[in-house]
């Protein structure tokens, strides 16, 4: 089905380890974002990316690093996981720019232990 | 960077309309306001979002102050369906690359 997928949906994890979440999009959408969301809080976005190539920071970008080197995929990688990363992560994708609709992933679950 | 401010919480009897204000006072001619909801931490959803003028859909109403500061929501017939944390956001537009900035979210709470 076309849309926006996220894998895996939860995922236990120990500190120091790596982690890869990833994000697929059906649309070809030049967009992509990576939110997290901690319990009880709003969206936090941590990195973005334009177009396949272009990535930008957030506003919580340390810890993780972000690639693009096809549209439709925009993986999040957590080089060594800490606890404070303990968090639902959202993958969100648009097409263009202001006016067009953003829709969000049904989140990755990660903790980290 | 345009930022937004909501009501923490609101409550809003069945049937009846839910109307939920968002601040954005510094928000810049060029950038839409948009409305999502999130019920018990699902991915977000869309609502609505305009620019301007006010707009309507199948889902709600978006009201616009004339000098784009301001801004309400309105879920006509409001459901316990509805019960959700509401998002009014302002898309910042870069150079090349832009990004949305959540604001803290209005928890709405429709009861019986």
């Amino acid at each position: 089905d076309a849309g926006i997928t996220q894998s895996p949906r939860y995922k236990i994890t120990e500190t120091g380890r790596q982690v890869t979440l990833m994000c697929h999009q059906t649309w070809s959408h030049s967009y992509m974002f990576w939110y997290r969301q901690d319990l009880g809080h709003g969206l936090r976005l941590i990195y973005y990316s334009a177009a396949a190539d272009i990535t930008d920071k957030g506003e919580v970008p340390d810890g993780y690093v972000v690639s693009r080197s096809k549209t439709e995929n925009f993986p999040l990688t957590l080089e060594s996981a800490t606890r404070s990363q303990t968090s639902v992560y959202f993958c969100a994708s648009s097409d263009d720019r202001s006016g067009n609709t953003i829709y969000f992933g049904e989140g990755s679950w990660l903790t980290v232990v | 960077d345009a930022k937004t401010t909501q009501p923490p919480s609101m409550d809003c009897a069945e049937g009846r309309a839910a109307n939920l204000p968002c601040n954005h006072s510094t928000i810049s001619g060029n950038e839409y306001v948009y409305w999502y909801r999130q019920i018990h931490s699902q991915g977000p959803q869309y609502i609505i979002h305009g620019l301007k003028n006010n707009e309507t859909n199948e889902m709600a109403s978006l009201i616009i102050t004339e000098d784009r500061k301001s801004s309400t929501l309105i879920l006509p017939h409001a459901t316990l369906r509805d019960t959700a944390v509401y998002y009014c956001i302002v898309r910042v537009a870069g150079e090349d690359t832009d990004k949305l900035i959540f604001g803290t979210g209005t928890r709405l709470q429709v009861f019986p």
